[in-house]
């Protein structure tokens, strides 16, 4: 099992311009996350999806647009990046939305100029 | 406002028991406590979470107060591969990580 994987690893984009970040976990869990962790702080998160067919605003959603394409499947997009956006973005899945546990992706280290 | 307080550096000696304290005075009921970790920039690694009883499993050892307003997490024997940041997390499913600890355990 690959567990939590995130596209791309490290992401360079001019200000306005737009991407999405991709994230899959094959461990058949329902709930999944989008945090972000800027230097020297704690992950904020972002967006989550409680089950396939919903998405629902963390923390810190202004500037960013969830998906939930199907179980596997949650990405999150920049539709027109700004330097605030700089920072390393993580993907996390748990079984439930109650769940103890959420199991974490690499990241994606994304700098915006 | 930060649910938790915790010291934001430790030194550890490895081979050592590490333990790690944070407060949580404004804990309710019904939240559990969570303790994660991330080792150098990658995803943070689930260690261990509970309620009220002290909890213990492969990795560490959680020890919650009787008021339930602080607990400390014990690393048995430390390692160099134990050096990370360490979030202590009180709260519901929406994790809430803050600075955490920077633990580094020296040879």
């Amino acid at each position: 099992n690959a567990g939590v994987t995130q596209t791309p690893k490290f992401q360079v984009l001019k200000t306005g311009q737009s991407m999405t970040l991709q994230c899959a976990q094959d461990m058949n869990h329902n709930s999944m996350y989008w945090y972000r962790q800027d230097p020297g702080m704690g992950l904020r998160l972002i967006y989550y999806s409680a089950s396939e067919g919903t998405t629902d605003k963390g923390e810190v959603p202004n500037g960013y647009n969830v998906s939930r394409l199907n179980k596997r499947e949650f990405s999150l997009r920049l539709e027109s990046a700004a330097p605030s956006q700089t920072s390393v973005y993580f993907c996390a899945s748990s079984e439930g939305i109650s769940a103890p546990t959420q199991y974490f992706g690499p990241g994606t280290r994304l700098t915006v100029l | 406002d930060a649910k938790t307080t915790q010291p934001p550096s430790m030194d550890c000696a490895e081979g050592r028991a590490a333990n790690l304290p944070c407060n949580h005075s404004t804990i309710s009921g019904n939240e559990y406590v969570y303790w994660y970790r991330q080792i150098h920039s990658q995803g943070p690694q689930y260690i261990i979470h509970g309620l009220k009883n002290n909890e213990t499993n492969e990795m560490a050892s959680l020890i919650i107060t009787e008021d339930r307003k602080s607990s400390t997490l014990i690393l048995p024997h430390a390692t160099l591969r134990d050096t990370a940041v360490y979030y202590c997390i009180v709260n519901d499913y929406k994790l809430s990580f803050g600075a955490g600890t920077t633990v580094t355990v020296r040879a």
